[in-house]
């Protein structure tokens, strides 16, 4: 498939160990924040949102925390499997015309 | 079922021509969005739409063209101008605010 990052950061974890990715946003006053997986040679696919009136909020296997004091967010993946291998991004609506501002992204490598 | 599509999945230009790609979209989505996405470098705004026959430049619009005729559609024109359009192009919608976007599967063009 297509790389979508050569030089992407890149965290390695062990199949079902936690993975925990994170994010440092930019502006304070952002009020929505998305994380997405990108498999290779595919468009992102949503995984899990969170607003700025919240600080964590749990999916299936997945949980998003916001840190607005030092706007940090970080995504934890449970029991980490293979399928998980992927890039990840974060994203922030500044509320400036409705759009999102992506981060870099982080490569996640699952080892068996 | 509601999706993106994007076409065609790989595209080939030669050296100073223009080439359009597809982004149709059946969600009702109000806006529609373009992104550049180049190795290690995330995602990068290119144009963005909020409504018909209206659109707005984004971060790197330079050497590229859209139109917003209808809701469901937002095609982009690479142009003989922008020098390195290599790259894999995503096409995203949304309802207006910006959140919850839905993204197509991507194009990549490459200039030979």
């Amino acid at each position: 498939g297509e790389s979508v990052g050569l030089h992407l950061p890149t965290l390695s974890v062990q199949e079902g160990d936690n993975s925990i990715i994170n994010c440092a946003y930019s502006n304070s006053a952002s009020d929505y924040f998305i994380w997405y997986k990108q498999e290779s040679g595919k468009g992102p696919q949503f995984i899990i949102d969170i607003r700025s009136n919240m600080d964590k909020r749990q999916g299936q296997r997945v949980t998003v925390l916001l840190n607005k004091t030092v706007k940090h967010l970080s995504l934890q993946i449970a029991a980490t499997q293979p399928g998980d291998s992927a890039v990840y991004f974060c994203a922030e609506n500044t509320g400036t015309a409705s759009k999102l501002t992506f981060g870099t992204g982080t490569r996640l490598q699952v080892t068996l | 079922d509601g999706g993106i599509t994007q076409s065609p999945k790989y595209l080939f230009r030669k050296e100073g021509q223009n080439v359009t790609l597809s982004c149709e979209q059946n969600l009702n989505h109000d806006a529609m969005y373009w992104y550049r996405q180049d190795p290690g470098q995330g995602l990068r705004l290119i144009y963005y739409s909020q409504i018909v026959n209206d659109f707005q430049k984004g971060d790197i619009a330079e050497g590229y063209s859209v139109s917003r005729e209808k809701k469901e559609s937002f095609p982009l024109t690479v142009t003989s101008a922008q020098k390195n359009p290599t790259a894999f192009y995503l096409c995203a919608s949304s309802p207006l605010g910006g959140y919850g976007y839905t993204f197509g599967s991507g194009t990549r063009l490459t200039v030979v």
